[in-house]
């Protein structure tokens, strides 16, 4: 069974860097895409980014490019979304899925990584 | 890249049949079979109901369906049950940057 468990929750000020985590586990990590999702308070899904873990080949949204670094460590199986300076309008849930049955769509999430950014 | 337009909210009553449509353009929805979408109740992570249009995932009730008409994909939820009462998101690869964009989103309830 496909597993993907994130980081706790975080609080930070405006202008702090953060990465959070995304463990996959119950599959060949190396082999698919793994993305990352944004649902702001009260807002639908928004798609950020994919990366494939074997290779570290990295696509991003225009919305989300040079805002977010998305990286992956296949030796522990766990992809990455850091910041390097937060905005409050950085505040949001952010969900990573895996795409192992196909590159074309999500088919396991993990819990979600809330992110609240305030001075 | 817009999302994908979906009807702000849909409801129904327990047993009865619903459809959420997801407008796209010949760029996303209309140009590929690569439609999927998501059920997410509230304070839970989305889970995908159906994929490539009109494919269930194992473990999803058949009563939910897909469907895809020219720039328009369509989830049905036949039999209507108080459990389905969530959020539901459509997605589509695109040919244009971003790859992929969701919809909207729909608020379903049932009555």
């Amino acid at each position: 069974e496909v597993q993907l468990v994130q980081s706790g929750a975080e609080v930070k000020k405006p202008g702090e860097s953060l990465k959070i985590s995304c463990k996959g586990s119950g599959y060949t990590f190396t082999s698919y895409w793994i993305g990352w999702v944004r649902q702001m308070p009260g807002e639908g899904l928004e798609w950020m980014g994919i990366i494939y873990p074997g290779d570290s080949d990295t696509r991003y949204s225009p919305s989300f490019q040079g805002q977010v670094t998305i990286s992956a460590d296949k030796s522990i199986s766990t992809a990455y979304l850091q910041w390097s300076s937060l905005k409050a309008s950085d505040t949001a849930m952010y969900y990573c899925a895996s795409m192992s049955g196909s590159p074309y769509y999500f088919d396991s999430w993990g819990q979600g990584t809330l992110v609240t950014v305030s001075s | 890249q817009s999302a994908l337009t979906q009807p702000a909210s849909v409801s129904g009553s327990p047993g009865q049949s619903i459809t959420i449509s997801c407008t796209g353009t010949s760029s996303d929805v209309g140009g590929y079979n690569y439609v999927s979408w998501y059920q997410q109740h509230p304070g839970k992570a989305p889970k995908l109901m159906i994929y490539d249009v009109i494919k269930r995932p194992s473990g999803v009730s058949n009563r939910f369906s897909g469907s895809k008409s020219g720039n328009t994909a369509s989830l049905t939820i036949s039999g209507l049950q108080a459990e389905d009462e969530a959020d539901y998101y459509c997605s589509s690869y695109t040919s244009s940057s971003p790859l992929y964009v969701f919809g909207s989103g729909t608020k379903v309830t049932v009555l």
